[in-house]
C-alpha cells in the first residue's frame, strides 16, 4: 500500500519570502509520479506541479519547485517569492506508474499555508 | 471556469432524505471520480468510472450510489446517510485511466447531515 505523509499541518510565511512544505511517502513501486495540489478557499483542487520518479531533475513551475529525493522518499515543495494568493491547503499525492490503468491518487493530509502581508 | 462543475455547492439534509450530487465535465475526458474529503484526513477515493463503466468501488457503503449516464456527467445518489458522512465531496476527471494522466477537480459539494 502507498502512504503519503505531510508532517506540517500548518505553516505561515511572510509575503515575498520562501517557504518549503515537506512530504514523504512509502512505496515499493519503482516507477511512479508525485504531485502537489493546491486547494484555496474556493475549494477547487488545482495541480501545482508534478514529478516523474524516473527523472532525476527536479520539476519547476515558475515560483514553485520541488526537491525530489528518491532514496529518501522525500518530495518537498518550495514556494519562492510567496504571494497572498498562495494561501491555501497544499496536498502531496502519489500515483503508481503502472501502464495498465489505475491512475489512482493517494493523498496526504495536507498543509495549511498562510501568507502574511 | 474550472472545466469540472459540481452542484449544489452546499447541501444540508436529514438522515432520512434522498438527494443527489451532480458533476459535469466540459473537458472531453473519459474517466471520472468521486472523492470524500473529511477534516484532517487524506482524500478518500470512492468511485471511479471509465467510459461510463464503474471500474472501482473502494468499499463505499451502499447508502452512496453512483451513476454515470454518459462520459460528461456523474452523479452520487445519497440516501439514509449518517452524521459521519458530512464532508466535502469532490468530483474529478481525467483524459483516461492511463498512468500519469492528471486529474482535474471541481469545487466540491459541502454536505452536512443533520
Amino acid at each position: 500500500a502507498q502512504t503519503v505523509t505531510q508532517s506540517q499541518p500548518e505553516m505561515s510565511v511572510q509575503e515575498a519570502e520562501t517557504v518549503t512544505l515537506s512530504c514523504t511517502y512509502d512505496t515499493s513501486e519503482s516507477n511512479y509520479y508525485l504531485f502537489w495540489y493546491k486547494q484555496p478557499p474556493s475549494r477547487q483542487m488545482i495541480l501545482v506541479i508534478r514529478q516523474e520518479a524516473y527523472k532525476q531533475q527536479n520539476a519547476t513551475e515558475n515560483r514553485f519547485s520541488v526537491n525530489f529525493q528518491k532514496a529518501a522518499k522525500s518530495f518537498s515543495l518550495k514556494i519562492s517569492d510567496s504571494q497572498l494568493g498562495d494561501t491555501a491547503m497544499y496536498f502531496c499525492a502519489f500515483m503508481k506508474g503502472s501502464q495498465t490503468g489505475a491512475n489512482n491518487l493517494f493523498f496526504g493530509t495536507g498543509t495549511r499555508l498562510t501568507v502574511i502581508p | 471556469e474550472t472545466g469540472v462543475t459540481q452542484t449544489p455547492r452546499h447541501l444540508v439534509m436529514g438522515m432520512t432524505n434522498k438527494k443527489s450530487l451532480k458533476c459535469e465535465q466540459h473537458l472531453g475526458h473519459n474517466a471520472m471520480y468521486w472523492y470524500k474529503q473529511s477534516a484532517k484526513k487524506p482524500l478518500e477515493l470512492m468511485f471511479v468510472y471509465s467510459l461510463e463503466e464503474r471500474v472501482e468501488n473502494n468499499s463505499v457503503p451502499s447508502r452512496f450510489s453512483p451513476e454515470c449516464p454518459n462520459s460528461s456527467h456523474l452523479f452520487l445518489h445519497l440516501h439514509t446517510l449518517q452524521p459521519e458522512d458530512s464532508a466535502l465531496y469532490l468530483c474529478a476527471s481525467s483524459q483516461d485511466r492511463l498512468y500519469n494522466q492528471p486529474q482535474h477537480f471541481g469545487d466540491g459539494t459541502r454536505l452536512s447531515i443533520l
